[in-house]
């Protein structure tokens, strides 16, 4: 079975700090491993996604994540906050079969303080 | 644009009554989704549809209802057996699964109160 844990439920940083937001995920197969994000009443969007290509992996708004099977995760980190970054950050393992195949993890709330 | 288009944004609902909340894709998408979000517990899948005509249970099934007639629409009807229905509901979409990598796309969400 599928599942991720993300470590923290709500993470601070000062603006221009770095951004550590940590995933561990379980997977019995190669997984594909995913980050979104949701602003406050609105849905996801995608940051970045890795499938099996490059084990660093590059998203938008300067977000960036490495798998690491050794340790079995896919952190999301970026360089130096924005107050813009502020919001729920969601990691999603799939196992690549069927339809019904992304988990999600409970979210990690990110507060930037200026 | 492409996207997803969720209506109402907002909806309050008296207790027993049925409320329906509507999806369409204009993505040219075969799989259809609908989550539930609550406060620190992230997303849970209720229902979903690979093709027309065709939907399966997630884990949260019990007091919902789906239809696919068309492609394009996934609408989710809340029923009076919903015990707390007050929640953020999530549609969302995706590539047929033999292609799919697991990337959903989203709509902007349905937040429901029951007063």
């Amino acid at each position: 079975a599928q599942s991720v844990t993300q470590l923290g439920s709500h993470v601070s940083v000062s603006e221009g700090a770095l951004v550590l937001l940590r995933c561990n995920y379980s997977s019995s197969v190669p997984p594909y491993l995913f980050w979104y994000v949701q602003y406050p009443n609105q849905g996801l969007q995608l940051l970045l996604k890795y499938t099996s290509a490059a084990t660093l992996v590059k998203g938008i708004n300067g977000f960036e994540a490495e798998f690491k099977k050794s340790e079995t995760s896919f952190h999301l980190t970026k360089p130096s906050a924005h107050m813009s970054d502020a919001a729920e950050y969601f990691c999603a393992v799939s196992d690549k079969t069927g339809a019904n195949n992304l988990f999600f993890g409970t979210g990690t709330r990110l507060t930037v303080i200026p | 644009d492409g996207g997803i288009t969720q209506s109402p944004k907002y909806l309050f609902r008296k207790e027993g009554q049925n409320v329906t909340l509507s999806c369409e894709q204009n993505l040219n998408h075969d799989a259809m989704y609908w989550y539930r979000q609550d406060p620190g517990q992230g997303l849970r899948l209720i229902y979903y549809s690979q093709i027309v005509n065709d939907f399966q249970k997630g884990d949260i099934a019990e007091g919902y209802s789906v239809s696919r007639e068309k492609k394009e629409s996934f609408p989710l009807t809340v029923t009076s057996a919903q015990k707390n229905p007050t929640a953020f509901y999530l549609c969302a979409s995706s590539k047929l699964a033999g292609a799919n990598t697991g990337e959903l796309f989203f709509g902007e969400g349905s937040r429901l109160t029951v007063l």
